[in-house]
């Protein structure tokens, strides 16, 4: 089945304490990306990538680092995070994304708490 | 710099009604793609329609119908007959062309009580 997997979907952490969000997808996609969604503001990028070993920053990319080392996973890395980085997360994949011509696979989202 | 503005934060119908659900774009691109999203309560990201900037026609698709009109920047999405399931969070979105990428409205909650 073709999908987009996140991981881990529920965490509660505390200020500070590094975690990456795992973010794969099985459709030899060239391009993803990461997104927040918070109230009232949609869904805001943070990172993307268009193929492996190239990533670029989004529209909220402070307080986040990605890696593209493999076509298949796109982890979201937060080095130390803070209680404003709270929020619901969403991996998003698609093919040939630099022609623009194609819609966006979504994972199921993660959402996280920072405490 | 591309923007998508849904006006509308929530609506409430009563089943059976047809609601209108508006969505207004900014772009500098005459290539773009318009898109339409739905985030049911279970949470995940469903998607509806893209439509590209060169293809003006409107679209239908069961009780789903979509009008573009370029002249006034609207990508508009109609429910008919709407139902309980329908609903949700209803996210428009933009992507224009090469490199730039996908930009969404703060969406728009739907609730169809019955």
């Amino acid at each position: 089945e073709a999908q987009v997997t996140q991981n881990p979907r529920y965490l509660i952490t505390v200020t500070g304490k590094k975690l990456t969000v795992t973010c794969s997808q099985n459709m030899n996609h060239e391009y993803m990306s990461w997104y927040r969604q918070d109230p009232g503001l949609g869904l805001r990028q943070i990172y993307y990538s268009m193929n492996v070993e190239v990533t670029d920053k989004g529209d909220v990319p402070e307080g986040y680092k990605v890696s593209r080392k493999e076509k298949r996973n796109f982890p979201l890395i937060l080095e130390s995070p803070s209680p404003n980085q709270t929020s619901l997360y969403f991996c998003a994949s698609s093919l040939n994304r630099g022609r623009n011509t194609g819609e966006l696979f979504f994972g199921e989202g993660s959402r996280l708490t920072v405490l | 710099a591309q923007k998508v503005t849904q006006a509308q934060t929530e609506i409430s119908v009563v089943e059976k009604e047809d609601v209108t659900l508006d969505c207004v774009y900014e772009t500098r691109d005459t290539t773009y793609y318009l898109f339409w999203y739905k985030q049911p309560p279970s949470g995940e990201l469903v998607f509806l329609i893209r439509r590209n900037s060169f293809d003006e026609q409107n679209e239908i698709s069961g009780r789903y119908s979509w009008n573009f009109q370029k002249s006034t920047s609207s990508f508009n999405f109609t429910i008919t007959a709407s139902q309980v399931v329908d609903s949700a969070v209803y996210f428009c979105a933009l992507s224009e062309s090469l490199y730039n990428d996908m930009r969404f409205g703060a969406g728009t909650r739907l609730t169809v009580k019955p």
